[in-house]
């Protein structure tokens, strides 16, 4: 059965710094990997994907994220966080079950951005 | 392409009340999830449709839960004697094939007084 960590429950930065989210993930064949972000009271946005292919991939709003293989992991990037970007995220993998893509997601992380 | 739709936003109820909830996929997507949302969690898979064929259920879904997806559109997710374990968020997602990604809707928020 396929798992994913987000170690961090709650990250604080401050607008203008970068961030990196943390993801692992658990499951037996090439995943599938997404990023996505939830505001409250909201349904949850697509961030990026990965499928496969080139490892770094880039997204909406500025983020990236990379595959690493090795490591089981897909962490979420970006340079320069606006204060727009105080969201919940979360990292999902998914697994192709009877034709389906059925979704794995961690607990989630919690942005906070200090003006 | 005006997103997934979901009704009620909102629905409170007495325990043991039954609740239905809707669900209207992106026009064309074929495919149709529905995952459960509790607090400080992330959501977590009940079921999933291909067209009007319900493939695959999560052991999360008791006998109090049906879904349905007539003639492979909108999607209805019923559940019978609610009890407080219920209060959640329904989240269900659409999806073009396997290897697009899911869209979300805004959710329904259930809460059993």
């Amino acid at each position: 059965a396929q798992s994913v960590t987000q170690p961090d429950i709650h990250i604080t930065v401050s607008e203008g710094a970068s961030l990196e989210l943390r993801c692992n993930y658990s499951y037996g064949a090439t995943p599938y990997l997404f990023w996505y972000v939830q505001s409250p009271g909201q349904g949850l946005q697509l961030l990026l994907k990965y499928f496969s292919g080139d490892t770094l991939v880039q997204g909406i709003k500025g983020f990236e994220a990379e595959f690493k293989r090795s490591q089981s992991s897909f962490n979420l990037r970006k340079p320069s966080v606006h204060w727009s970007d105080a969201a919940e995220y979360f990292c999902a993998v998914g697994a192709i079950t009877g034709g389906g893509n059925k979704l794995t997601f961690g607990t989630g992380t919690q942005l906070k951005v200090e003006l | 392409d005006t997103g997934v739709s979901q009704n009620p936003r909102h629905k409170i109820t007495k325990r043991g009340q039954n609740v239905t909830f809707r669900c209207d996929p992106i026009s064309e997507h074929n495919r149709l999830y529905w995952y459960r949302q509790t607090l400080g969690q992330g959501p977590e898979f009940l079921t999933y449709f291909q067209n009007e064929a319900q493939l695959e259920k999560s052991r999360l879904l008791s006998d109090r839960f049906s879904a349905e997806r007539p003639k492979g559109s909108f999607s209805t997710l019923e559940i019978q004697r609610t009890e407080q374990g219920d209060s959640a968020m329904y989240l269900c997602a659409s999806s073009e094939n396997s290897n697009q990604p899911q869209h979300f809707g805004d959710g329904t928020r259930l809460s059993i007084l």
